[in-house]
C-alpha cells in the first residue's frame, strides 16, 4: 500500500536551515507529483506547492517563494523540503502528500533561539 | 479562491445531525473536498468532488452544494467524530478553509 514516511521533529534556531524528508513506498515514485502543506500550531492548513517527480520542476505558492526549496532524490523515492533562513513563523508541522488521500504523518519544526 | 468556514466552533450532542458550512469567494465548480483532522494526526479525506464518499468513511458523512456554497453533514454525531473539519478547493489552485472544530456537548 502507498506509504509516505516523513523525518522526525527538528529544533532549529532562527537563521538556520532545515531539511525535511518524505520517503515514498508502495507505488512508482514518478507517477505522482509531491505536494507540501504547512500547518502552524493551532492553525489551519496552507498549500505550499508541489514538485513534478518526473521532471523535478517545483512550483511554489506565492507565500512560499524564496526561502523554501523542494527537491528530489528519485533513486531513493524521496522528496525533500528545505527551509532556509528560518523565521519564528516557520514553526509548524509540514505534511507531504501525493493525492488527496495519501499524506505523510507530518514533520514538526520548532524554531527557537 | 478564499474559503470561509462556519461556524469556527460547534458543540453538539451525540446523535445530533450536524451541518458545517464552507463558502468560496468564487465558483468552485464542485471541486470541493472535506477533511477530518484529529489532534496530532494527518488530515483524513472524507468527501471529494462535493458529494463522493471516500472509501472506508462511514455513511453518516455526506456532502452537498454547488457554486460557492458547500455543506458537510454528519447525520448522527458519534463521539469519535470529535475533530477539526477543513474544506478544500481544487478548482482554481488549491486552498483550505480555516476549519470548524467539532466538540461533543
Amino acid at each position: 500500500q502507498i506509504q509516505l514516511v516523513q523525518s522526525g521533529p527538528e529544533l532549529k534556531k532562527p537563521g538556520e536551515s532545515v531539511k525535511i524528508s518524505c520517503k515514498a513506498s508502495g507505488y512508482t515514485f514518478t507517477n505522482y507529483g509531491m505536494y507540501w502543506v504547512k500547518q502552524a500550531p493551532g492553525q489551519g492548513l496552507q498549500y505550499m506547492g508541489w514538485i513534478n517527480t518526473e521532471t523535478g520542476k517545483p512550483t511554489y505558492a506565492d507565500d512560499f517563494k524564496g526561502r523554501f526549496v523542494f527537491f528530489l532524490e528519485t533513486s531513493a523515492s524521496t522528496a525533500y523540503l528545505q527551509i532556509n533562513n528560518l523565521k519564528n513563523e516557520d514553526m509548524a508541522t509540514y505534511f507531504c502528500a501525493i493525492t488527496m488521500d495519501a499524506w505523510g504523518q507530518g514533520a514538526s519544526v520548532t524554531v527557537s533561539s | 479562491i478564499q474559503l470561509t468556514q462556519s461556524p469556527s466552533l460547534l458543540s453538539a450532542s451525540v446523535g445530533d445531525r450536524v451541518t458545517l458550512s464552507c463558502k468560496g469567494s468564487q465558483n468552485i465548480n464542485n471541486y470541493l473536498a472535506w477533511y477530518q483532522q484529529k489532534l496530532g494526526e494527518a488530515p483524513k479525506l472524507l468527501i471529494y468532488n462535493t458529494n463522493s464518499l471516500q472509501t472506508g468513511i462511514p455513511s453518516r458523512f455526506s456532502g452537498s452544494g454547488s457554486g460557492t456554497d458547500y455543506t458537510l453533514t454528519i447525520s448522527s454525531l458519534q463521539p469519535e467524530d470529535v475533530a477539526t473539519y477543513f474544506c478544500y478547493q481544487y478548482n482554481n489552485g488549491y486552498t483550505f478553509g480555516s476549519g470548524t472544530k467539532l466538540e461533543i456537548k
